[in-house]
């Protein structure tokens, strides 16, 4: 199983354009997270599922949409990047709010 | 204030040590507790829950103080493998999971 699974794993963009980073997981969670991680802060919540064809704000939403259109992905989008939506993403899955949450491997996304 | 607040360090073990990391966190309806262990450009993995009774599993020990409101993390006989930082987490319900921003340890020969 591969459990977890990010694409891509690195991207540069510039000031202005769009992006989506793609989450899958075969663990068949209902969960799945998306969070960013900066240098001297805990993983922070962006956005996240409780279900196929959910999504909900987490914590620093604005900025990005996220979509679950199947059970096993989710999607999270960039509509207009800005240096300050540079940092470590990553998606993380759980069989329930509370449990366990297991991650992908991250996207490193440079903004310029 | 922070809702987890950790000790960044790094602190800089020799092999064999033992060594201790405190959290703290702000919100007394905190439910589930866990420490998380990333290593560097790597994504965090469970290392161990935490109960209210205390518990260990190998070289770690965990305990939670509800009345003070503080998780601890003990690591007996340290090896060079144990070098990673360790994230603080706490749930206070629902999807409102945080993470601290972690310690840095370091193990050396």
């Amino acid at each position: 199983n591969a459990g977890v699974t990010q694409t891509p794993k690195f991207r540069v963009l510039k000031t202005g354009q769009s992006m989506t980073l793609l989450c899958a997981q075969d663990m068949n969670h209902e969960y799945m997270y998306w969070y960013r991680q900066d240098p001297g802060m805990g993983l922070r919540l962006i956005h996240y599922s409780v279900g196929e064809g959910t999504t909900a704000k987490g914590e620093v939403p604005d900025g990005y949409n996220v979509s679950r259109l199947k059970k096993q992905n989710f999607l999270l989008g960039l509509e207009s990047a800005a240096p300050s939506q540079t940092s470590v993403y990553f998606c993380a899955t759980s069989s329930g709010l509370m449990n366990t949450q297991y991650f992908g491997p991250g996207t490193r996304l440079t903004v310029l | 204030r922070k809702e987890v607040e950790q000790d960044p360090g790094p602190f800089n073990v020799p092999e064999g040590a033992t060594v201790a990391f405190n959290c703290t966190y702000s919100n007394s309806a905190s439910q589930s507790f866990f420490w998380y262990r990333q290593d560097c450009r790597k994504e965090p993995k469970l290392l161990m829950s935490v109960y209210s009774s205390g518990n260990e599993d190998g070289r770690f020990t965990a305990q939670l103080n509800r009345a003070s409101q503080y998780i601890s993390l003990l690591i007996r006989d340290s090896k060079l493998s144990d070098s990673a930082t360790y994230l603080c987490v706490v749930n206070s319900g629902g999807f409102k999971t945080i993470f601290g921003a972690g310690t840095r340890l370091f193990v050396k020969a």
